[in-house]
């Protein structure tokens, strides 16, 4: 079956630094995403990758480790509006196309 | 382009009606994504089509759903008859080749079945 583990819920500090972990288990593998979701808003797309490693897009990064099924979205110098909830999002197999989300992470931001 | 548009965009309606969202996809994508979204399952995918045609309806919960897709710039996602367990957010997406590339999504439709 496909599984996608990301935590509930996170609350970090404005200024501050924060990483979103995402895990999964697919039966296959085609590329993972990170989407922001705002409350009462529709997802929209913040990053995408295939390769291992980290890709860089401002103060957003997302992190891909294929052997360990993980990744991560590091967000940098957090603003108020970075309050939302970030979903991750796998493409599972690769003679098909649907992309399978996690519940995703809501992310408070204080003051 | 306007984006995914859908409609409506709140819909509330009684047990057992007839419900009819709507979803017209970005020109030129060629796959086209119904997703329903609560706060206890996430974002679930119900069906997708390539080309007008179906081709994953796994994610269809029951007969009481069906989906279509007449021509490259409609779709409908159907609920007959509705229950209270179908409120949901309902979200469209449309996407050139989705497993490489980003998703768009629609507003989507708040449905409340009373």
């Amino acid at each position: 079956g496909q599984n996608i583990d990301q935590p509930t819920e996170m609350t970090a500090t404005e200024g501050a630094i924060v990483q979103i972990n995402c895990t999964y288990q697919t039966s296959g593998f085609n590329g993972l995403f990170w989407y922001q979701q705002h409350a009462g808003e529709a997802p929209t797309f913040l990053s995408y990758n295939v390769l291992d490693g980290l890709e860089e897009k401002g103060r957003f990064s997302s992190f891909l480790s294929r052997s360990k099924g993980y990744s991560y979205l590091l967000l940098k110098e957090l603003q108020m509006k970075d309050s939302a909830s970030y979903l991750c999002a796998v493409s599972p197999e690769n003679r098909d196309d649907k992309i399978i989300f996690g519940k995703g992470t809501r992310l408070h931001i204080l003051p | 382009d306007a984006g995914v548009i859908q409609s409506p965009r709140h819909e509330v309606t009684e047990m057992g009606q007839e419900v009819t969202l709507r979803c017209k996809p970005i020109s030129g994508h060629d796959y086209l994504f119904w997703y329903r979204q609560t706060m206890m399952r996430g974002l679930e995918l119900l069906i997708y089509f390539n080309n007008n045609v179906p081709i994953d309806d796994s994610g269809m919960p029951e007969d009481r759903f069906s989906a279509k897709m007449p021509n490259a710039s409609f779709s409908t996602l159907k609920i007959q008859p509705s229950e209270p367990r179908d409120s949901a957010v309902y979200f469209c997406a449309s996407s050139l080749t989705p497993a490489n590339t980003e998703a768009f999504f629609g507003q989507g439709t708040r449905l409340t079945v009373v």
